[in-house]
Parts: structure tokens; C-alpha cells; sequence
């Protein structure tokens, strides 16, 4: 099945620094791929959606300037944390349509855990 | 997007069937219903979708009532690493971006 993988799986990072997410599909193209967190107990919330060569669209309530999205390639997206604060600390999780956008399924990376000393 | 309804935890003895209910009454004719499930500390991972016919795959079954209010995801044969929060999400085609991941039920295997 198709993979999606994440770099690092776990970081830990003094508050002010900025950290940086890797999410890569290893055996196809993504377009588009989406960026979750996920905070104790609680469900996946999505953040964002990465667009290949183009802007990222966040939703509602995620601060882009915080949360900087590059979509560089056809295989990689990347979640920058700027300025890290102990409440960015969080499970965050990428994700990519493996059948293309038109589809509902979806192949998640193995998550990153950061946490914001 | 419909809105989904699962009990919060079920329990199944392992090598027993695991029925994991869902209801969506409000769902649409354009929607289909998504099975993910996600294991402690680790990416979910899809199940199974299907529209208004039973789908099966190698990993599970499931059965959409002909009123397509409700549906069982049917693991055949639970193992210890089926224990995860399976999510139920109900979503048109087309639009990964609209999947709203609710807050599941916790499937614990016992031995």
C-alpha cells in the first residue's frame, strides 16, 4: 500500500525555537497533502492542506504565520512551528490522497510528537 | 458533511468478531462512509469505505443498512492489534479535505 512517511517522529524543543516537520510519500505523487494535530485524549483536527506550488489554506483558527506550510515537491510537505510555545506541544499527523484529491482515502504518516519545553 | 454517532468503548475476546456500530442518519445520497482507525500513538490507518452495497477487504467488512442510516464495521477474527479508536466519518467522495474525524470507539481485544 502507499506510504507516508514523517521526520521526526518525536522532537523536543525549547520554547522560542522553531521546529521543522517532514511528511514525504515514498511510493507516489501527492498534490495535496493535509497536516492534523492531535492534543491528548482528544480527535484529530485538521490545520491545513498543503497544495503542491501553491499556498497552503488553512482552517479556521490555525495562525499561518505560525504554522508555515511548504509544499516543495511532488513528495514533500513541511510543517515549520515557528517560535514554539509548551502549548504547540502536540501529536501532529500528515496525511496524502493516495488516489488523488478525488478521493477519500486517506494514507497518514506516522505522526510527530513535539513537545514545547 | 453527516454528523456520526459511536458508543465511546467496546470490548472483544480475541478471535471473536469485533461489530463496531455507526449511525448517520443524517447522511446524504453523495456520501459515503469512511472506517479508519488509529493505534495508540501512531497515524491512523484506513479501513474501508463503501456507499450503500456491503464492501469486504482484507482487513474488515462493512454492512450499511439499506436506509444507509447506519453501518458495522465487522472485524472477522479480532487480534490484540486490532485494539485502536476506530473512527466512523461520513464524507463525499472528492473531498479528503472535508474528513472530520469524530471521537471514535476505543476497541480493546482482550486475551
Amino acid at each position: 500500500g502507499a506510504v507516508v512517511s514523517q521526520h521526526p517522529s518525536r522532537v523536543i524543543c525549547k520554547s522560542g525555537t522553531s521546529v521543522k516537520i517532514e511528511c514525504r510519500s515514498l511510493d507516489f505523487q501527492a498534490t495535496t497533502m493535509f497536516w492534523y494535530r492531535q492534543f491528548p485524549k482528544q480527535s484529530l483536527m485538521l490545520m491545513a492542506t498543503s497544495n503542491e506550488g501553491s499556498k497552503a489554506t488553512y482552517e479556521q483558527g490555525v495562525e499561518k504565520d505560525k504554522f508555515l506550510i511548504n509544499h516543495a515537491s511532488l513528495t514533500l510537505s513541511t510543517l515549520t512551528v515557528t517560535s514554539a510555545h509548551p502549548e504547540d506541544s502536540s501529536f501532529y499527523i500528515c496525511s496524502a490522497p493516495a488516489g488523488g484529491p478525488d478521493t477519500g482515502e486517506l494514507f497518514f504518516g506516522e505522526g510527530s510528537r513535539l513537545t514545547v519545553l | 458533511d453527516a454528523k456520526t454517532t459511536q458508543p465511546p468503548s467496546m470490548d472483544c475476546a480475541e478471535g471473536r468478531a469485533a461489530n463496531l456500530p455507526c449511525n448517520h442518519s443524517t447522511i446524504s445520497g453523495n456520501e459515503y462512509v469512511y472506517w479508519y482507525r488509529q493505534i495508540h500513538s501512531q497515524g491512523p490507518q484506513y479501513i474501508i469505505h463503501g456507499l450503500k452495497n456491503n464492501e469486504t477487504n482484507e482487513m474488515a467488512s462493512l454492512i450499511i443498512t439499506e436506509d444507509r442510516k447506519s453501518s458495522t464495521l465487522i472485524l472477522p477474527h479480532a487480534t490484540l492489534r486490532d485494539t485502536a479508536v476506530y473512527y466512523c466519518i461520513v464524507s463525499r467522495k472528492g473531498s479528503a479535505r472535508q474528513l472530520t474525524f469524530g471521537s471514535g470507539t476505543q476497541l480493546t481485544v482482550l486475551p
